[in-house]
């Protein structure tokens, strides 16, 4: 079936450098991404969203850019700190009649260097 | 606010014992869902719910239970626990507010609860 996944499992970054994480779709069917943030020992949580109709969003130091031609998204984070290491994971929103429904890529974990 | 709250956070089952995790959110969410994470694997939706009194099957539903007497509270059941339901749990909650015909996809999640079958 069709499935969200990442390119790298683990990106490690040098403090105060950027970090760009990567994650394939193959549903052409999905309108809507979302990246989350997962630290040791809690619930993801909610970084930023991006629509089918756009090709990037920028929130508070992370951008997301989404290429619908080559199905392919990212997330950057500007001047990487201490505080973002955490498991990133995007997902895909699929509409299956009035419902949706979030498919979850593996995760890539990011690591910062001091 | 307390946001989403599950608990127990930690249970160690034997193979075919029962427990239920609780699950409850003060934010006056309609949508409840129940996941599953292993090591390796994104989350996996087992079960959801879209208003008090309904509930749907996810991904992953087979083994599991699920009731939503309540808004507030979403119930995961295991009738006959088995080794490979060993995983962490978590609940979360969306409002899924629709502008147009898109919905936004923000959930709110609880801290997970560390499930292990012996």
């Amino acid at each position: 079936g069709e499935s969200v996944g990442l390119h790298l499992p683990t990106l490690s970054v040098q403090e105060g450098d950027n970090s760009i994480i990567n994650c394939a779709y193959s549903n052409s069917a999905s309108d809507y991404f979302i990246w989350y943030k997962q630290e040791s020992g809690k619930g993801p949580q909610f970084i930023i969203d991006i629509r089918s109709n756009m090709d990037k969003r920028q929130g508070q130091r992370v951008t997301v850019l989404l290429n619908k031609t080559v199905k392919h998204l990212s997330l950057q984070i500007a001047a990487t700190q201490p505080g973002d290491s955490a498991v990133y994971f995007c997902a895909e929103n699929i509409r299956s009649g009035s419902n949706y429904q979030l498919i979850w890529g593996a995760g890539t974990k990011l690591i910062i260097k001091p | 606010n307390a946001g989403v709250t599950q608990t127990p956070k930690f249970r160690v089952l034997k193979t075919g014992q029962s427990m239920t995790l609780l699950c409850a959110q003060d934010m006056n969410h309609e949508y409840m869902y129940w996941y599953r994470q292993d090591p390796g694997m994104g989350l996996r939706l087992i079960h959801y719910s879209v208003g008090e009194g309904t509930t749907a099957k996810g991904e992953v539903p087979d083994g599991y239970n699920v009731s939503r007497l309540k808004k507030q509270n979403f119930l995961l059941g295991l009738e006959s626990a088995a080794p490979s339901q060993t995983s962490v749990y978590f609940c979360a909650s969306s409002y899924w507010e629709k502008i147009g015909s898109w919905g936004t996809g923000e959930l709110f999640f609880g801290e997970g609860s560390r499930l292990t079958v012996l």
